[in-house]
């Protein structure tokens, strides 16, 4: 239990369907972030929220849209998804300091399958 | 641009001693990061070198060159619920974590 939660951690759905991912750090961290992992390739970041702030967007496509309601809670809305998106999203927190790198702690991810 | 190298996959005896290598070539240089990921689980840390030399922390050492731009996780005594994913990340002049595909280590009895 790294102190990060996600729901689902399965998830199936079709193209034109529309989902939402969940994730809930209890850590007191200042920083979120959504990566995606697929196979046998390095962890791909998407997003990254400081104090709520969206920070970083790593040309993620449209499809994708992430909110951020306050520092413990992160969203990723998915909506007409295509197959090649279909990895594990795995969410992390971290306490950011200015000018110093912080350990990321990561939520076991959402299994997601896109038929 | 920048990378990250680790080899793919590793199989070691179990009680036995490995080495999993990571060679990296970034924009900027501050610390490395090793991860352990299982199966259907969160990377969990490991352990952060900024500095060169040896960091160790019980059976886990990692080893740090900057100048060779080179670590290695060295595992000893190992045990089966040491199968598993290890991850290398660098964090680079921005700040920003650059990872590598992961070394998935498979320990047979």
């Amino acid at each position: 239990e790294t102190g990060v939660t996600q729901t689902p951690r399965h998830l199936v759905m079709g193209m034109t369907n529309k989902k939402s991912l969940k994730c809930e750090q209890h850590l007191g961290h200042n920083a979120m972030y959504w990566y995606k992992q697929s196979a046998k390739k390095p962890l791909e970041l998407m997003f990254v929220y400081n104090f709520k702030e969206q920070t970083e967007n790593n040309s993620v496509p449209s499809r994708f849209s992430p909110e951020c309601p306050n520092s413990s809670h992160l969203f990723l809305h998915l909506h007409t998804l295509q197959p090649e998106d279909s990895a594990l999203y795995l969410c992390a927190s971290s306490q950011v300091l200015a000018g110093a790198p912080q350990t990321q702690y990561f939520g076991p991810g959402t299994r997601l399958l896109v038929l | 641009g920048q990378n990250i190298d680790q080899p793919t996959e590793m199989t070691a005896t179990e009680g036995a001693i490995v080495q999993i290598n990571c060679t990296y070539q970034t924009s900027g240089f501050n610390g490395l990061f090793w991860y352990q990921q299982h199966a259907g689980e969160a990377p969990t840390f490991l352990s952060y070198n900024v500095l060169d030399g040896l960091e160790e922390k019980g059976r886990f050492s990692s080893f740090l060159s900057r100048s060779k731009g080179y670590s290695y996780l060295l595992l000893k005594e190992l045990q089966m619920k040491d199968s598993a994913s290890y991850l290398c990340a660098v964090v680079d002049s921005n700040y920003q974590l650059i990872w590598g595909a992961g070394t998935k280590l498979i320990i047979k009895p």
